[in-house]
């Protein structure tokens, strides 16, 4: 597996709470993606960053926010948590030699219950 | 924005058999469409994938075809064993970021 590691692995939070997830990667690839997979709808693209500071909207953007203000982190955020966002949410990474069709690698996993 | 569609959901095979699961999209511009695995409770991992340039691929019992012509594309799993069960995901992208739209996935099932 590459190097990517994401943390916490499990959470339960109530709603209306903040939640950070974080994604660290020991690969320095250049692009770094957030996904949430729920069952029926596959893996859906939230935000991805393609350099440090440097972040864009996926298909599923809207109650999260991002940021990367290190190569290596990637940092998912629930401004405020709500049940729909009850999920399974995966870090995946993608080399930098090229911007188009390199292949993408995911890290672990981390499953967020929202109550 | 792409739109990939992938069927069926549930497939189940005897073991031996082959399977097949086919994947569309919509974005012409597609270039890049990468297949990948994921057992319970695991991260998706890529099995095989194909670019553009060519019809097919090959890795052992796995193989992949691509019609640009009719945008579809597909998985095609030889021989198949116990330890192929697991859902299976399609994915294109138009090279934009690298970025992926996804099938909603087909869970196999390989039975003795």
């Amino acid at each position: 597996d590459a190097g990517i590691t994401q943390s916490p692995r499990h959470k339960v939070t109530e709603t209306g709470t903040p939640v950070t997830l974080r994604c660290h990667q020991t690969e320095n690839h250049r692009y770094m993606y957030w996904y949430r997979q729920d069952p029926g709808h596959g893996l859906r693209l939230i935000h991805y960053s393609y350099g440090v500071k440097d972040t864009d909207k996926g298909e599923v953007s809207d109650g999260y926010s991002v940021s990367r203000s290190k190569t290596e982190d990637f940092l998912l955020t629930l401004e405020s948590a709500t049940s729909s966002q009850t999920s399974v949410y995966f870090c995946a990474i993608s080399e930098s030699s090229r911007a188009s069709t390199d292949t993408q690698y995911f890290g672990p996993g981390t499953r967020l219950t929202v109550l | 924005g792409e739109n990939v569609e992938q069927h069926p959901s549930t497939l189940s095979v005897q073991e031996g058999d082959s399977a097949v699961i086919k994947c569309t999209y919509s974005d012409s511009a597609s270039n890049y469409f990468p297949w990948y695995k994921q057992e319970l409770g695991k991260r998706p991992q890529l099995i095989i994938d194909i670019r553009s340039n060519v019809g097919e691929k090959k890795d052992q019992r796995i193989a992949v075809t691509l019609n640009k012509t009719a945008k579809h594309f597909s998985l095609h799993i030889t021989e198949t064993q116990p330890e192929d069960s697991a859902v299976y995901f399609c994915a294109a992208s138009t090279g934009t970021a690298s970025k992926l739209t996804f099938g909603t996935g087909t869970r196999l099932q390989v039975t003795l």
